[in-house]
């Protein structure tokens, strides 16, 4: 049974770069034809969609985020990866890691909260 | 950028009630639709995906529907499980926006 688990800091200082990882166990990462996806959702609002990097290493981010966002993969971990830079309050949210399976996230995170604050 | 419109943004309903939720694509996307289910605290869970397929382990009392632009999630007896808030979302192309989701609640 595949399981994701986001890790990370839970506070971040406005301006500074926000830094979460998600360990994959039960697959490898490596494995192709799947998406490694990140999504937020800000206290009690809905989904938003971040972006997700191909097995191949392709990259796509939500257009509102691209200039602050890199999301990468660690083979070696079997872990990927998730670098929101220049947070604001705004950025405050659950983040969750997810796979995809042509753009179906079929497997999630428990989801882990990032709040922003001085 | 396709944008999804849910409605209703909220519902009540009761237990053993039939509900549908709609989800409309501001250009067609085919049938590349999931729906999602989230409860409080909880990360989403798949039920539906290509708009029609009923995701493994998932109740058969959940259907959808749709392609092109229309699209809908129906529950055919509600349980007291089902209330929860549930997403739309695209993946005919980038980026895979959601819908801003509908929360069902008990009446």
């Amino acid at each position: 049974q595949l399981q994701l688990q986001e890790s990370g800091s839970g506070l971040v200082k406005p301006s500074q770069t926000l830094s979460l990882t998600c360990a994959v166990s039960g697959g490898s990462i490596s494995s192709g034809g799947y998406s490694w996806s990140w999504i937020r959702q800000p206290p009690g609002k809905g989904l938003e969609w971040i972006g997700y990097i191909y097995h191949s290493g392709s990259t796509y981010y939500n257009p509102s985020l691209k200039s602050r966002v890199t999301i990468s993969v660690d083979r070696s971990k079997n872990q990927f990866s998730l670098k929101l830079s220049s947070v604001t309050a705004a950025d405050t949210a659950v983040y969750y890691c997810a796979r995809g399976v042509q753009g179906v996230l079929d497997y999630w995170g428990q989801g882990t909260l990032v709040t922003v604050s001085s | 950028a396709i944008q999804l419109t849910q409605s209703p943004s909220s519902l009540s309903a009761s237990v053993g009630d039939r509900v549908t939720i709609t989800c409309r694509a501001s250009q067609g996307i085919s049938s590349a639709l999931a729906w999602y289910q989230q409860k409080p605290g909880k990360a989403p869970k798949l039920l539906i995906y290509d708009a029609s397929s009923l995701e493994s382990g998932v109740p058969s009392r959940f259907s959808g529907s749709g392609s092109g632009t229309d699209f809908t999630l129906t529950i055919s007896s509600l349980q007291p499980e089902d209330f929860a808030t549930y997403y739309c979302q695209q993946f005919n192309s980038y980026p895979h926006f959601f819908g801003q989701g509908t929360r069902l609640e008990i009446k």
